[in-house]
Protein backbone atom coordinates (compact mmCIF):
# COMPACT_ATOMS: atom_id res chain seq x y z
CA UNK A 1 0.00 0.00 0.00
CA UNK A 2 1.27 3.36 -0.66
CA UNK A 3 2.70 5.46 2.34
CA UNK A 4 4.19 8.49 2.98
CA UNK A 5 6.05 8.69 5.78
CA UNK A 6 7.24 11.87 7.85
CA UNK A 7 10.11 11.85 10.16
CA UNK A 8 9.43 13.88 13.12
CA UNK A 9 6.07 14.48 14.52
CA UNK A 10 7.50 17.50 16.87
CA UNK A 11 10.03 20.09 16.16
CA UNK A 12 11.12 22.70 17.74
CA UNK A 13 13.55 25.81 16.81
CA UNK A 14 14.38 28.70 18.11
CA UNK A 15 13.99 32.28 15.23
CA UNK A 16 16.23 32.60 12.87
CA UNK A 17 17.45 28.64 12.95
CA UNK A 18 17.08 26.93 9.33
CA UNK A 19 14.75 24.23 8.91
CA UNK A 20 14.03 20.73 7.36
CA UNK A 21 11.51 18.19 7.49
CA UNK A 22 11.66 15.07 6.01
CA UNK A 23 9.38 12.98 3.99
CA UNK A 24 9.48 9.94 2.08
CA UNK A 25 6.86 8.04 0.37
CA UNK A 26 6.30 4.88 -0.69
CA UNK A 27 4.91 5.05 -4.45
CA UNK A 28 6.51 3.21 -7.87
CA UNK A 29 6.55 5.61 -10.83
CA UNK A 30 5.70 9.02 -11.30
CA UNK A 31 3.69 10.72 -8.65
CA UNK A 32 2.79 14.40 -7.78
CA UNK A 33 4.63 15.64 -4.14
CA UNK A 34 2.82 18.31 -2.21
CA UNK A 35 3.69 20.11 1.44
CA UNK A 36 0.26 21.30 3.21
CA UNK A 37 0.58 23.67 6.23
CA UNK A 38 -2.01 24.35 8.35
CA UNK A 39 -1.89 27.22 11.22
CA UNK A 40 -3.49 27.52 14.22
CA UNK A 41 -7.28 27.94 13.62
CA UNK A 42 -6.67 27.93 10.19
CA UNK A 43 -7.61 25.43 7.26
CA UNK A 44 -4.81 23.36 5.24
CA UNK A 45 -2.93 25.38 2.38
CA UNK A 46 -0.87 24.60 -0.44
CA UNK A 47 2.70 25.26 0.64
CA UNK A 48 4.34 23.98 -2.72
CA UNK A 49 4.04 21.19 -5.17
CA UNK A 50 6.12 19.13 -7.80
CA UNK A 51 4.87 17.86 -10.88
CA UNK A 52 8.17 17.35 -12.90
CA UNK A 53 10.65 19.48 -13.82
CA UNK A 54 13.56 20.86 -11.51
CA UNK A 55 13.71 19.07 -8.24
CA UNK A 56 13.96 21.68 -6.47
CA UNK A 57 10.45 23.43 -6.17
CA UNK A 58 10.10 27.31 -4.37
CA UNK A 59 6.81 27.61 -2.63
CA UNK A 60 5.21 30.48 -0.55
CA UNK A 61 6.77 32.30 2.42
CA UNK A 62 10.66 31.46 1.40
CA UNK A 63 9.57 27.51 1.80
CA UNK A 64 11.36 24.97 -0.84
CA UNK A 65 11.51 21.53 -1.25
CA UNK A 66 13.98 19.04 -3.25
CA UNK A 67 12.50 15.72 -4.73
CA UNK A 68 15.35 13.16 -4.75
CA UNK A 69 13.66 10.30 -6.98
CA UNK A 70 16.21 7.67 -5.70
CA UNK A 71 15.68 8.21 -1.61
CA UNK A 72 12.25 8.30 -2.60
CA UNK A 73 12.42 11.78 -0.52
CA UNK A 74 10.95 15.11 -0.71
CA UNK A 75 12.04 17.01 1.85
CA UNK A 76 10.69 20.86 3.34
CA UNK A 77 13.34 23.25 3.53
CA UNK A 78 14.01 27.02 5.23
CA UNK A 79 17.35 28.62 5.51
CA UNK A 80 15.81 30.93 8.66
CA UNK A 81 12.26 30.22 9.97
CA UNK A 82 10.41 33.28 11.61
CA UNK A 83 7.94 32.94 14.78
CA UNK A 84 4.89 33.03 12.29
CA UNK A 85 5.81 29.61 10.66
CA UNK A 86 4.60 27.93 13.78
CA UNK A 87 2.24 25.41 12.17
CA UNK A 88 1.52 21.86 11.63
CA UNK A 89 3.49 20.61 8.24
CA UNK A 90 1.40 17.96 6.05
CA UNK A 91 3.82 15.83 2.86
CA UNK A 92 1.45 14.06 0.38
CA UNK A 93 1.46 12.38 -2.35
CA UNK A 94 -0.44 11.69 -5.61
CA UNK A 95 -0.38 9.98 -9.00
CA UNK A 96 -2.43 11.74 -11.38
CA UNK A 97 -5.63 12.80 -10.07
CA UNK A 98 -6.44 10.51 -7.78
CA UNK A 99 -6.58 10.96 -4.08
CA UNK A 100 -3.89 12.43 -1.89
CA UNK A 101 -2.18 10.15 0.84
CA UNK A 102 -1.01 12.35 3.45
CA UNK A 103 1.88 11.80 6.52
CA UNK A 104 1.14 12.03 9.93
CA UNK A 105 2.49 15.75 10.15
CA UNK A 106 5.10 17.61 11.84
CA UNK A 107 4.05 20.25 14.72
CA UNK A 108 6.75 23.24 14.05
CA UNK A 109 6.98 25.74 17.33
CA UNK A 110 9.00 28.25 16.58
CA UNK A 111 10.33 30.40 19.60
CA UNK A 112 10.93 33.82 19.49
CA UNK B 1 -14.98 34.22 -0.11
CA UNK B 2 -14.51 31.97 -3.32
CA UNK B 3 -13.09 29.28 -1.48
CA UNK B 4 -14.60 25.74 -0.31
CA UNK B 5 -17.06 26.32 2.65
CA UNK B 6 -18.31 23.59 5.26
CA UNK B 7 -21.15 23.74 7.04
CA UNK B 8 -21.53 23.12 10.38
CA UNK B 9 -18.00 23.82 11.53
CA UNK B 10 -18.85 22.05 14.72
CA UNK B 11 -21.29 19.24 15.36
CA UNK B 12 -21.72 17.30 18.52
CA UNK B 13 -23.98 14.68 19.03
CA UNK B 14 -25.21 11.56 20.66
CA UNK B 15 -24.13 8.26 20.15
CA UNK B 16 -26.35 6.34 17.69
CA UNK B 17 -27.95 9.69 15.99
CA UNK B 18 -27.33 10.25 12.41
CA UNK B 19 -25.56 13.52 11.25
CA UNK B 20 -25.21 15.33 7.89
CA UNK B 21 -22.30 17.70 6.64
CA UNK B 22 -22.14 19.85 3.97
CA UNK B 23 -19.26 21.03 1.30
CA UNK B 24 -19.53 23.91 -1.18
CA UNK B 25 -16.25 23.41 -3.48
CA UNK B 26 -15.13 26.56 -5.30
CA UNK B 27 -17.31 26.97 -8.47
CA UNK B 28 -15.44 26.11 -11.36
CA UNK B 29 -13.86 22.64 -9.43
CA UNK B 30 -15.43 19.62 -11.10
CA UNK B 31 -13.79 17.07 -8.67
CA UNK B 32 -14.44 16.92 -5.16
CA UNK B 33 -13.10 14.92 -2.03
CA UNK B 34 -14.02 14.11 1.06
CA UNK B 35 -11.30 13.57 3.97
CA UNK B 36 -11.24 12.26 7.97
CA UNK B 37 -8.64 13.64 10.23
CA UNK B 38 -8.01 12.18 13.48
CA UNK B 39 -5.89 13.71 16.18
CA UNK B 40 -1.90 12.81 15.40
CA UNK B 41 -2.65 11.78 11.57
CA UNK B 42 -2.89 13.64 8.67
CA UNK B 43 -6.30 13.42 6.26
CA UNK B 44 -7.16 10.07 5.26
CA UNK B 45 -9.41 10.01 1.94
CA UNK B 46 -12.72 8.80 2.55
CA UNK B 47 -14.55 9.22 -1.42
CA UNK B 48 -14.26 10.86 -4.31
CA UNK B 49 -16.41 12.69 -7.20
CA UNK B 50 -16.00 14.07 -10.42
CA UNK B 51 -18.73 16.33 -11.32
CA UNK B 52 -22.30 14.18 -9.84
CA UNK B 53 -20.31 10.86 -9.99
CA UNK B 54 -19.09 9.56 -7.28
CA UNK B 55 -15.64 7.39 -8.74
CA UNK B 56 -13.54 5.96 -5.66
CA UNK B 57 -14.59 5.09 -2.00
CA UNK B 58 -12.21 4.29 0.69
CA UNK B 59 -12.77 1.24 2.98
CA UNK B 60 -12.32 3.19 5.66
CA UNK B 61 -16.20 3.98 4.81
CA UNK B 62 -18.39 1.87 6.03
CA UNK B 63 -21.80 1.27 5.15
CA UNK B 64 -23.21 3.83 7.72
CA UNK B 65 -21.68 6.23 5.65
CA UNK B 66 -22.75 7.86 2.45
CA UNK B 67 -22.18 11.00 0.44
CA UNK B 68 -23.15 12.71 -2.92
CA UNK B 69 -23.04 15.20 -5.01
CA UNK B 70 -26.34 16.00 -6.81
CA UNK B 71 -26.13 18.14 -10.22
CA UNK B 72 -22.17 18.11 -9.81
CA UNK B 73 -22.57 21.11 -7.19
CA UNK B 74 -22.29 20.26 -3.31
CA UNK B 75 -21.67 17.54 -1.72
CA UNK B 76 -23.40 16.05 1.62
CA UNK B 77 -22.08 13.33 3.54
CA UNK B 78 -24.12 11.36 6.09
CA UNK B 79 -22.92 9.31 8.81
CA UNK B 80 -25.89 7.01 10.20
CA UNK B 81 -26.30 5.41 13.71
CA UNK B 82 -22.98 7.41 14.92
CA UNK B 83 -20.13 5.97 17.27
CA UNK B 84 -17.64 7.72 19.47
CA UNK B 85 -14.92 6.16 16.66
CA UNK B 86 -16.43 8.36 14.51
CA UNK B 87 -15.37 11.72 16.36
CA UNK B 88 -12.61 13.24 14.13
CA UNK B 89 -12.38 16.43 11.71
CA UNK B 90 -14.31 16.14 8.15
CA UNK B 91 -12.49 17.94 5.68
CA UNK B 92 -13.67 18.45 1.98
CA UNK B 93 -11.37 19.46 -0.79
CA UNK B 94 -12.10 20.46 -4.62
CA UNK B 95 -9.46 20.35 -7.68
CA UNK B 96 -10.11 21.69 -11.43
CA UNK B 97 -10.52 19.18 -14.13
CA UNK B 98 -7.66 20.74 -16.03
CA UNK B 99 -3.60 20.76 -14.98
CA UNK B 100 -2.68 19.26 -12.32
CA UNK B 101 -4.10 17.88 -9.27
CA UNK B 102 -4.11 20.85 -6.88
CA UNK B 103 -6.65 20.70 -4.13
CA UNK B 104 -8.04 23.25 -2.23
CA UNK B 105 -9.46 22.43 1.13
CA UNK B 106 -12.27 24.20 3.56
CA UNK B 107 -11.89 24.76 7.08
CA UNK B 108 -13.50 21.49 8.04
CA UNK B 109 -16.31 19.94 9.97
CA UNK B 110 -15.49 18.93 13.62
CA UNK B 111 -17.67 15.91 14.88
CA UNK B 112 -18.01 15.15 18.11
CA UNK B 113 -19.47 12.03 18.96
CA UNK B 114 -20.93 11.70 23.01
Amino acid sequence: AQSVSQHNHHVILSEAASLELGCNYSYGGTVNLFWYVQYPGQHLQLLLKYFSGDPLVKGIKGFEAEFIKSKFSFNLRKPSVQWSDTAEYFCAVNKGYSTLTFGKGTMLLVSP
Amino acid sequence: DTGVSQDPRHKITKRGQNVTFRCDPISEHNRLYWYRQTLGQGPEFLTYFQNEAQLEKSRLLSDRFSAERPKGSFSTLEIQRTEQGDSAMYLCASSPDTGFNEQFFGPGTRLTVL
